[in-house]
C-alpha cells in the first residue's frame, strides 16, 4: 500500500514564526487530506487538497501530485496552533494512509 | 449537521470483558470507516462500510473484533475478551465522495 511520511517529526517555534511542513507519499493519489488533532484528539479537518494551492487564514497547503509531496504553510504562528499535524493520503483503494505526524509547539 | 457522533467519549474496562462503542456519522455520507489510534502515532484503518457492506478489513482486525453497520447508517465496532494492547483511541470517520470527517474519538483503557 501507499507509504506517507513526515517531517520534520517535532517543531518548536516561537510565536510569530513561520514554518513548513512536509508530506511525502509513495504513489499517485486521489485524496491528500491535511488534519491537526487538537488536545482531546478529535482530528479537526484542514484541507482536502489531492492537488494545487489552497489557503483558510494563516494556514495554506500546496500538494505537487506529480513530484508526491505536500506542504503544510503556517504563517504567523499562534500557540493556538501547537498540536500534532497529519497528514494522509488515498491512493486506489479506500482507506485513508496516515503519516507519523508533526508535533507543533509554539512558545509565546 | 453536527458532524460525526461517537459515543462513548471514555472507557474503562477489565481484560477479557467485551466493549461496544458507537459511531453516527454525517448524515447521508454512505461511506464509514474506523481507525485506531495508539500513543504518539498516526491512526491505521480498521475497517471500511460503504453502505450497509463492510468492503474491506484491514489484517489489524483480529477475530475478536466485529464492526457492523445494519441499516447503513450507524455502525458499532466490538472488541471481545478485551487485552491490555486493545488500549487506545479509536476513531470513526465519514464521507460522501473523497473528503473524510472524523469524529471526537472514543478512548478505551484496558486495565
Amino acid at each position: 500500500g501507499i507509504q506517507v511520511e513526515q517531517s520534520p517529526p517535532d517543531l518548536i517555534l516561537q510565536e510569530g514564526a513561520n514554518s513548513t511542513l512536509r508530506c511525502n507519499f509513495s504513489d499517485s493519489v486521489n485524496n491528500l487530506q491535511w488534519f491537526h488533532q487538537n488536545p482531546w484528539g478529535q482530528l479537526i479537518n484542514l484541507f482536502y487538497i489531492p492537488s494545487g494551492t489552497k489557503q483558510n487564514g494563516r494556514l495554506s497547503a500546496t500538494t505537487v501530485a506529480t513530484e508526491r509531496y505536500s506542504l503544510l504553510y503556517i504563517s504567523s504562528s499562534q500557540t493556538t496552533d501547537s498540536g500534532v499535524y497529519f497528514c494522509a493520503a488515498k491512493a486506489a483503494g479506500n482507506k485513508l494512509t496516515f503519516g507519523g505526524g508533526t508535533r507543533v509547539l509554539v512558545k509565546p | 449537521d453536527t458532524g460525526v457522533s461517537q459515543n462513548p467519549r471514555h472507557k474503562i474496562t477489565k481484560r477479557g470483558q467485551n466493549v461496544t462503542f458507537r459511531c453516527d456519522p454525517i448524515s447521508e455520507h454512505n461511506r464509514l470507516y474506523w481507525y485506531r489510534q495508539t500513543l504518539g502515532q498516526g491512526p491505521e484503518f480498521l475497517t471500511y462500510f460503504q453502505n450497509e457492506a463492510q468492503l474491506e478489513k484491514s489484517r489489524l482486525l483480529s477475530d475478536r473484533f466485529s464492526a457492523e453497520r445494519p441499516k447503513g447508517s450507524f455502525s458499532t465496532l466490538e472488541i471481545q475478551r478485551t487485552e491490555q494492547g486493545d488500549s487506545a483511541m479509536y476513531l470513526c470517520a465519514s464521507s460522501l465522495a473523497l473528503e473524510a470527517f472524523f469524529g471526537q474519538g472514543t478512548r478505551l483503557t484496558v486495565v
